[in-house]
């Protein structure tokens, strides 16, 4: 079946424009995480929605980040007033676990958005 | 000191060679422990489950050992195609989220 995908693959932006990044989970994941990747570092833990919850946002850098995932299915992160600290690799995943589930399901990543902010 | 600690590397290692990475990590009251594995440019994807057992998947062994806090993995007989990143990944017990703590990732080169 089809794994976790995300849209655009690159993105270049001007310093101050806004960007929206997609990601579509496997179909029926309940658990959809956003990660953002700096250069020659693992990834960091943004947010957390469980179905069109969003349970945890702790790993948000600043109030210009914003997520949402209106259905429970597709989500959308979106980064307002581009900063060029904000150049990364921002990776999708999701898994099948939720809460009150006994261990963590494994998560599935989508091949990232790469956003260089000039 | 961050939460996961991994060696960054490079390990470059003949083809044939077995090599060990470690990862520490500080929270005590981590649930679960994996190791993915990064190739340059792509996503991670999921090597192995950590288990306090052991676990071992081909040439591939990994370690738990919650009492000194760190993870291991050995790859025997290393391949080409072994080259990549190998991160450690640790979820800790939080009542509202599974999410991942990622190491910085350990880059492993197989030489010929």
């Amino acid at each position: 079946g089809a794994g976790v995908s995300q849209s655009p693959r690159y993105k270049v932006a001007k310093r101050g424009q806004d960007v929206a990044l997609r990601c579509d989970p496997i179909s029926g994941h309940v658990s959809l995480f956003w990660y953002q990747q700096a250069l020659g570092q693992g990834p960091e833990f943004l947010t957390y929605f469980q179905n069109e919850a969003q349970l945890d946002k702790s790993g948000l850098p600043s109030d210009r980040f914003f997520a949402e995932r209106p259905e429970g299915s597709v989500s959308t992160l979106k980064i307002q007033r581009t900063q060029k600290e904000d150049s990364a690799v921002y990776l999708c995943a999701s898994s099948s676990s939720q809460l009150g589930g006994s261990v963590p399901e494994t998560q599935y990543f989508g091949p990232g958005t790469r956003l260089l902010v000039l | 000191r961050k939460e996961v600690e991994q060696d960054p590397g490079p390990f470059n290692v003949p083809e044939g060679a077995t090599v060990a990475f470690n990862c520490t990590y500080s929270n005590s009251a981590s649930q679960s422990f994996f190791w993915y594995r990064q190739d340059c440019r792509k996503e991670p994807k999921l090597l192995m489950s950590v288990y306090s057992s052991g676990n071992e998947d081909g040439r591939f062994t990994a370690q738990l050992n919650r009492a000194s806090q760190y993870i291991s993995l050995l790859i025997r007989d290393s391949k080409l195609s072994d080259s990549a990143t190998y991160l450690c990944v640790v979820t800790p017990r939080t009542s509202g989220t599974y999410k991942y703590i990622f190491g910085t990732g350990t880059r492993l080169k197989v030489l010929a």
